[in-house]
């Protein structure tokens, strides 16, 4: 499984973009790069999924370059309620079940 | 609520008891998946069914940790003779047979609440 790696924590106001770059540099051809959010005392949760170039739903876009060793989740005018941590998997997609590696992920705190 | 939904939230229990725990999947969703979560670290894979079978189990699933899913819908995992080491978030997660691949969602999975677990 090709490992990654993010930065711990990362601070921003109210309003801001974010973007959290993930590194992982021994991405598989057939692997695809995706990214979870959780809450304190909840589980994760889905926002986003791609293989190259950019990706964009009404949550988040995500940005992979052409060598697709790393990414970046960008956050459209972050809110108090995107505080949370953020997770970026490297997988195949495979279509079929296939157990997700977390790594310790990003803590995001957004304040005023 | 069609959620995944655990029970309980929370436990806290004394070395050496038994406890069990409870996930109800997407009635839906015919894979379900345990993981625990330690503070400060990503959920870690323990195990996976797909219906009622017990299709994969990790390293970190001791012989004291059992998990069932007998008709395919809901799951147990249990831990015998608990250690103050098993004291965690333990997490379920359901996704269904045929994961949107097209929409960009293969490997989506939904996750419960979890149950916290607490072993004095």
């Amino acid at each position: 499984l090709a490992k990654t790696t993010q930065p711990i924590s990362m601070d921003s106001y109210e309003g801001q973009e974010v973007n959290i770059t993930c590194s992982h540099n021994n991405i598989a051809t057939n692997d695809y790069i995706t990214w979870y959010q959780q809450f304190p005392s909840q589980g994760p949760r889905f926002i986003i999924q791609g293989y190259k170039t950019k990706v964009t739903n009404e949550v988040a876009s995500l940005f992979i370059p052409a060598d697709r060793k790393s990414s970046t989740l960008s956050l459209p005018r972050v809110s108090l309620s995107d505080t949370a941590v953020y997770y970026c998997l490297v997988g195949a997609q495979t279509g079929t079940a296939s157990k997700l590696t977390f790594g310790t992920g990003t803590r995001l705190q957004v304040t005023l | 609520d069609t959620g995944v939904s655990q029970d309980p939230r929370h436990k806290i229990t004394k070395r050496g008891q038994n406890v069990t725990f409870r996930c109800d999947p997407i009635s839906e969703h015919n894979r379900l998946y345990w993981y625990r979560q330690t503070l400060g670290q990503g959920p870690e894979f323990l195990t996976y069914f797909q219906n009622e079978a017990q299709l994969e189990k990790s390293r970190l699933l001791s012989d004291r940790f059992s998990a069932e899913r007998p008709k395919g819908s809901f799951s147990t995992l249990e831990i015998q003779r608990t250690e103050q080491g098993d004291s965690a978030m333990y997490l379920c997660a359901s996704s269904p047979k045929n994961p949107g691949l097209a929409g960009g969602r293969g490997n989506e999975q939904f996750f419960g609440p979890g149950t916290r677990l607490t072993v004095l």
